[in-house]
């Protein structure tokens, strides 16, 4: 079954460092993959999606993301992190009616 | 557009006490979903629905039940609440089946 998985529970990083949230899918073919993000006491914000053809994803909010079949991976990136990124990403894939999420990770904007 | 509304943002409940959450969405999407969200756990899907009178099971649906009469509306029914449904619980929609896009704000339920 396909599935996902985040390696990291806890990333911490400075204002204004670069940013990589890890995504590992597990699927034969290639997959449909998803980005979230979620703030404190908010929804899941859909960032990017991934479906064929060039393999770095623009998003929403200065992110990008990178498929890469070779390392069955799927990571998140940002050049610049602002103190207002500081929430938890979830990586996810569709699976039959349903999608399955990664567990998440959660990001800490050191000042 | 709303978007995808749920009602009430919070609920504290007895062991054995029944509540619905409302889930409403102005988008026309045939597909909702309702997933609990527990921590560490990722987001795990209880009930969906592919469009008015149609309904299944996720991955979690043992405690709860739902209905969708309407394509707006689709309500998760909790008949006796256990201590094991303290969570944080997120409808979902979209037009595209399996590709969730627009998730409402949740409702945190605590069970006592």
């Amino acid at each position: 079954a396909q599935s996902v998985t985040q390696p990291d529970i806890h990333i911490t990083v400075s204002e204004g460092a670069s940013l990589e949230l890890r995504c590992n899918y597990s699927y034969g073919a290639t997959p449909y993959l998803f980005w979230y993000v979620q703030s404190p006491g908010q929804g899941l914000q859909l960032l990017l999606k991934y479906f064929s053809g060039d393999t770095l994803v623009q998003g929403i909010k200065g992110f990008e993301a990178e498929f890469k079949r070779s390392q069955s991976s799927f990571n998140l990136r940002k050049p610049s992190v602002h103190w207002s990124d500081a929430a938890e990403y979830f990586c996810a894939v569709p699976f039959n009616n349903d999608m399955r999420f990664g567990a998440g990770t959660r990001l800490t904007v050191k000042p | 557009n709303a978007g995808v509304t749920q009602t009430p943002k919070f609920r504290i409940l007895k062991i054995g006490q029944s509540m619905t959450l409302q889930c409403t969405q102005d988008m026309n999407h045939n597909y909702m979903y309702w997933y609990r969200q527990d921590p560490g756990m990722g987001l795990k899907l209880i009930y969906y629905s592919v469009g008015a009178g149609i309904t299944d099971k996720g991955e979690v649906p043992n405690g709860y039940n739902v209905s969708r009469s309407t394509t707006e509306d689709f309500p998760l029914r909790l008949e006796l609440a256990a201590p094991s449904q303290t969570s944080v619980y997120f409808c979902a929609s979209t037009e595209n089946r399996g590709r969730l896009e627009y998730f409402g704000p949740g409702t945190r339920l605590t069970v006592t």
